[in-house]
């Protein structure tokens, strides 16, 4: 079945610094890449998603990568604000799978 | 509703207690999963239905752990003889298509429980 590697576990970073996390996954049948961000005490926030017909997406400040041939996509995170800090979380979806599988997260720290 | 809506919040059962954790879906969506988060790790898959048909359980932790959606809307997600080690946020999710397509999926605030 699918297995996602997400690194690093924590980061830290200054307010207008970027961020970026990457993720790993292991099935190559695998077609859908969506981003979750997670506040204390809440569900999972969808922020972005790529599919793999696609190599790149933006949305304002926050952008995703995928490399389908080394099976790796990453999060990037421009002009990073407090608001930002939060539990953010990779996911991959099998094309005959039915569920999501998760990274196991990482814990994004934004000082100002 | 706009958003997927779970109930209870919060509940803490007494080890041994049944639990029954309520999911309500986005209106029109064809799939609802249940998910399992325990602290500072990532969401675990349950099981997921499409319509009233539970077509994948194989996340489902033991026998104790039952689920159902019999009108294809509302799920609910049933604990028998609560273990400590249930103890967990169960987070509902629902998708507009069915498992083939791969659209987004949206998760609810989640039911924090804690057995003691």
């Amino acid at each position: 079945g699918e297995n996602v590697e997400q690194h690093p576990s924590t980061l830290s970073v200054q307010e207008g610094d970027s961020a970026v996390i990457k993720c790993t996954y292991s099935d190559s049948a695998s077609n859908y890449f969506p981003w979750y961000k997670q506040e204390l005490g809440k569900g999972p926030q969808l922020i972005i998603d790529i599919r793999s017909n696609v190599g790149e997406k933006k949305d304002q400040r926050i952008a995703v990568t995928l490399n389908k041939t080394a099976k790796h996509f990453s999060l990037h995170i421009t002009e990073t604000q407090p608001e930002d800090s939060a539990v953010y979380f990779c996911a991959a979806k099998g094309q005959a799978g039915t569920a999501l599988i998760f990274g196991k997260g990482t814990t994004l720290s934004v000082s100002s | 509703g706009a958003g997927v809506s779970q109930s209870p919040r919060y509940k803490v059962a007494k080890r041994g207690q049944d639990v029954a954790l309520r999911c309500d879906p986005i209106s029109g969506h064809v799939s609802l999963f249940w998910y399992q988060q325990a602290l500072g790790q990532g969401p675990e898959f349950l099981t997921y239905f499409q319509n009233e048909a539970q077509l994948d359980k194989s996340g489902l932790p033991s026998d104790r752990f039952f689920a159902e959606r019999p009108e294809g809307s509302v799920s609910t997600l049933k604990i028998q003889r609560t273990q400590q080690e249930d103890s967990a946020v169960y987070l509902c999710a629902s998708s507009l298509l069915g498992r083939q397509g791969g659209n987004t999926i949206y998760f609810g605030e989640g039911s924090w429980l804690t057995v003691v």
